[in-house]
């Protein structure tokens, strides 16, 4: 059990169009759900956190207006990134909680910005 | 200030060999910790987790970890690593809530194994 898919595994899209990342929790309800950022050979940066239902919450220098995050049911968020630009490029991953278990990671996303 | 800290960026041990890879936290109250392992181009595996209760705890694939909350430390252990052992190694804190708040990384370990 707990299983987090997320889709698509790689995405290659040219400068200014957006790119969507969706995250669902095959098994579970996902109360919370996040939505990190890994550059090479470093760690995870947490870029929001979000809650079924209600705006997410992102954490301090993320652009809230580039990176949308909607939380639309229990199982399933969304990260677009918009007008995406060459920085953007970077592995996203998504993670979604759940009480008395912990947390699940998806298996991310390697997005290519061109 | 939370934090968490993985002294040892990269680490190399020969394949039969015991690996232990370390971990000490800042934090406010005693944490929820968490070890996961990180393939390349993957996402993160729950390797082990300490809520409560002995403070050593078997994991999957052979691994353990030991909570000592006098060192703030949760080190993580394998008395004899194989070669698919190799990957990125993250720890990671969270609060009692945990189901509502954030993970809190370390900067990952990375280990390379020899055969």
């Amino acid at each position: 059990g707990a299983v987090v898919s997320q889709h698509p595994s790689r995405v290659i899209c040219k400068s200014g169009t957006s790119v969507k990342i969706e995250c669902r929790s095959l098994d579970f309800q996902a109360t919370t759900m996040f939505w990190y950022r890994q550059f090479p050979k470093q760690s995870l940066m947490l870029m929001a956190t979000s809650n079924e239902g209600s705006k997410a919450t992102y954490e301090q220098g993320v652009e809230k207006d580039k990176f949308l995050i909607n939380h639309a049911s229990l199982t399933l968020s969304t990260l677009t990134v918009t007008s995406a630009h060459p920085e953007d490029s970077s592995f996203y991953i998504c993670s979604a909680a759940r009480p008395n278990y912990g947390y699940t990671f998806g298996s991310g996303t390697r997005l290519t910005v061109v | 200030a939370q934090s968490v800290t993985q002294p040892d960026i990269h680490i190399t041990v020969s394949e039969g060999a015991s690996l232990e890879l370390r971990c000490n936290y800042s934090y406010g109250a005693t944490p929820y910790l968490f070890w996961y392992v990180q393939s390349p181009g993957q996402g993160l595996q729950l390797l082990l987790k300490y809520f409560s209760g002995d403070t050593l705890v078997q994991g999957i694939k052979g691994f353990e970890a030991e909570f000592k909350r006098s060192q703030s430390s949760f080190n993580l252990r394998k008395p004899s690593v194989h070669w698919s052992d190799a990957a990125e190694y993250f720890c990671a804190v969270g609060p009692r809530q945990y189901n509502t708040d954030k993970l809190i990384f370390g900067t990952g370990t990375r280990l390379q194994v020899f055969p």
